[in-house]
């Protein structure tokens, strides 16, 4: 079965760092670029930042350029975001997606960041 | 960057009737725009790409139209697992992939 787990969620103070983690299984996780996605309480989804399937290219979400790093091991099929200087708006839900041509079309359940002092 | 604008934010719908949901872009996307389903606790789910083209595993009953900057969801005959909120998602413009703020379809 194709999967995508997230973890590394949890509460953390403003100014703090998390690193999430998103492990894949059921596919050749190297062959696919990946994304992660968050969802605010209440919002609407917003794209974060893009990793391709050798690490060759990667993009960011003016909103999160600066502070977050995503970063995936290929042998251990798994994907990273390192948040670091979080603020009050970065509380929510983040998901990795699997990305292909026309859209994202494996996600995970989500991990949830809140921050807050 | 591009943006999407999803109506109505709610749509109350009974079971067995149809619903139609609207997505429209700041500018032409061509056919480039996907749609996702997103339930609580569950992970999102991807319906159309290509605006009109099924995924894998997507019920019949959810159709896709439109090109440009005009689109549209369509639930044919919604059953009770079809409650959720609907997010458009242009990929015309690499790689800031943007979403629409979303539709709630609740039961009337």
């Amino acid at each position: 079965e194709v999967q995508l787990v997230e973890s590394g969620g949890g509460l953390v103070q403003p100014g703090g760092s998390l690193r999430l983690s998103c492990a894949a299984s059921g596919f050749t996780f190297s062959s696919y670029g990946m994304n992660w996605v968050r969802q605010p309480p209440g919002k609407g989804l917003e794209w974060l930042s893009y990793i391709a399937h050798s690490s060759s290219a990667i993009y960011y979400a003016d909103s999160v350029k600066g502070r977050f790093t995503i970063s995936r091991d290929n042998a251990k099929n798994s994907l990273y975001l390192q948040m670091n200087s979080l603020r009050d708006e970065d509380t929510a839900m983040y998901y990795c997606a699997r990305a292909i041509r026309d859209g994202y079309d494996v996600w995970g359940l989500g991990t949830l960041v809140t921050v807050s002092s | 960057e591009i943006v999407m604008t999803q109506s109505p934010a709610t749509l109350s719908v009974s079971p067995g009737e149809r619903a139609t949901l609207s997505c429209k872009t700041s500018q032409s996307i061509s056919s480039n725009l996907a749609w996702y389903q997103l339930k609580p606790g569950q992970a999102p789910r991807f319906l159309i790409y290509g605006a009109s083209t099924r995924a894998t595993g997507i019920p019949a009953r959810f159709s896709g139209s439109g090109s440009g900057t005009e689109f549209t969801l369509t639930i044919s005959s919604l059953q009770s697992e079809d409650f959720a909120v609907y997010y458009c998602q242009q990929y015309n413009n690499w790689p800031q992939w943007t979403f629409g703020q979303g539709t709630k379809v609740e039961i009337k």
